[in-house]
């Protein structure tokens, strides 16, 4: 039991460049989210699902995209890298729609030039 | 959207406990208070929630007052390895599931 996975741990762009940031979960959670942590500050919402081909946006969903084709799968694709978005990228999962307590992965940390 | 207040930073004397605050004074009927931690650059862990009545697990305790406007976590007997940001969450529910909103949590110093 691997819980959340995300991939990968640390990344670099260049302005202009597309991504796709992997996050994966075994625990059969319908609920998955992503958060972006600039330094020194608290935990900001971006886009988040309650299961498979259903998704929402959260606080600060510009310039991001997601999908969710399976219940495992939740990735963010990053359209256009931009500086304002080095960040660390946290992935969640919960059970049920989100009631429940999440489980975070250890993050990916992007730095845009 | 009910919101929380923290403060930003708090100390603590090792081995003793750690009484966290968290205002919510808008918080609605059917919303949950929620508390993690993140240690370091760590992905945050989840401690506890509740409604209204106390909770307490291995990790910790949550007092939620009796007209749900405020609730505190206590960590009975800290240690150095509580060091951490703490946040206070209310879960906010939305058309078709619910969103969890981060606030900037409260930073616990435990000192030996």
């Amino acid at each position: 039991n691997a819980g959340v996975t995300q991939t990968p741990k640390f990344q670099v762009l260049k302005t202009g460049q597309s991504m796709t940031l992997q996050c994966a979960q075994d625990m059969n959670h319908e609920y998955m989210s992503w958060y972006r942590q600039d330094p020194g500050m608290g935990l900001r919402l971006i886009h988040y699902s309650v299961g498979a081909g259903i998704t929402d946006q959260g606080e600060v969903p510009n310039g991001y995209n997601v999908s969710r084709s399976t219940t495992e799968d939740f990735p963010l694709r990053l359209l256009s890298a931009a500086p304002s978005q080095t960040s660390v990228y946290f992935c969640a999962s919960s059970g049920g729609r989100g009631e429940y307590g999440y489980t975070f992965g250890s993050g990916t940390r992007l730095t845009v030039v | 959207d009910a919101k929380t207040t923290q403060p930003p930073s708090m100390d603590c004397a090792e081995g003793r406990a750690a009484n966290l605050p968290c205002n919510h004074s808008t918080i609605s009927g059917n919303e949950y208070v929620y508390w993690y931690r993140q240690i370091h650059s760590q992905g945050p862990q989840y401690i506890i929630h509740g409604l209204k009545n106390n909770e307490t697990n291995e990790m910790a305790s949550l007092i939620i007052t009796e007209d749900r406007k405020s609730s505190t976590l206590i960590l009975p007997h800290a240690t150095l390895r509580d060091t951490a940001v703490y946040y206070c969450i209310v879960r906010v529910a939305n058309t078709g599931g619910f969103k969890t909103i981060f606030g900037a949590g409260t930073r616990l110093f435990v000192k030996a």
